[in-house]
């Protein structure tokens, strides 16, 4: 079945770069998401990349994705205080139409 | 154009009871799908629904059952809540299988408590 691992925790410093990464099973993933979530919040679209992409930015974010090492990352440049979130790193299934597993969360805290 | 709505915000009910939550998918959006998170955990997909047809379940039990409507808005239904059912319930939407619409759009959830 469809697996998707990320670390819990991640601290860096305002200005600074953040690199959050996610590993995946499922080698039929079509699409590959970052979601964000603030507290007591729904998910809010981050961005998303197509699996036969290696990389797709827009303005802060970065997104890499290592297909034969099933990784993905996603780079937050000029980490700023209201960067600190959950995010979430998702993959929709080739055959299964919008239905997306989610990791179980990276929680960012930017410092001062 | 206004987002995916979500009512209640918070319910409290007692183990036994039944649940009905309430999602208004955003303009344009004829798929809804919903997904439970517990605390501290990624969200799981429940189900999902295009079209007034179910289109696809997780790994829930039949007592969690959902409709849509000819408006595309949604209900998610729960019967015999246990204490486990404890969880931000999240509704997204998005605009069908047909276009390969790859964005879901997210809700506020709605956060049920079970005692």
């Amino acid at each position: 079945g469809e697996d998707v691992e990320q670390s819990l925790f991640l601290s860096v410093r305002e200005g600074d770069s953040s690199v959050i990464n996610c590993t995946y099973t499922d080698s039929s993933s079509t699409y590959l998401y970052w979601y964000k979530q603030e507290p007591g919040a729904g998910l809010q679209l981050l961005t998303y990349i197509f699996s036969n992409m290696d990389m797709k930015q827009d303005q802060r974010l970065t997104v890499l994705l290592n297909k034969k090492d099933k990784h993905l990352s996603l780079r937050i440049a000029d980490t700023q205080t209201g960067d600190s979130a959950i995010y979430f790193c998702a993959e929709s299934p080739n055959n299964a139409g919008n239905m997306l597993t989610f990791g179980g969360g990276t929680r960012l805290m930017v410092k001062p | 154009e206004t987002g995916v709505t979500q009512s209640p915000t918070h319910l409290i009910k007692t183990r036994g009871q039944q649940v009905t939550l309430r999602c208004s998918s955003q303009s344009g959006h004829n798929t809804v799908s919903w997904y439970q998170q517990a605390l501290g955990q990624g969200p799981q997909f429940i189900f999902q629904y295009y079209r007034e047809e179910e289109n696809g379940r997780g790994n829930f039990p039949p007592r969690f059952s959902g409709l849509q409507f000819p408006n595309y808005s949604s209900e998610l239904n729960v019967n015999a809540l246990e204490l486990d059912d404890s969880a931000l319930y999240l509704c997204a939407s998005s605009s069908g299988l047909a276009r390969k619409q790859v964005e879901q759009f997210f809700g506020p959830g709605t956060r049920l408590t079970v005692l």
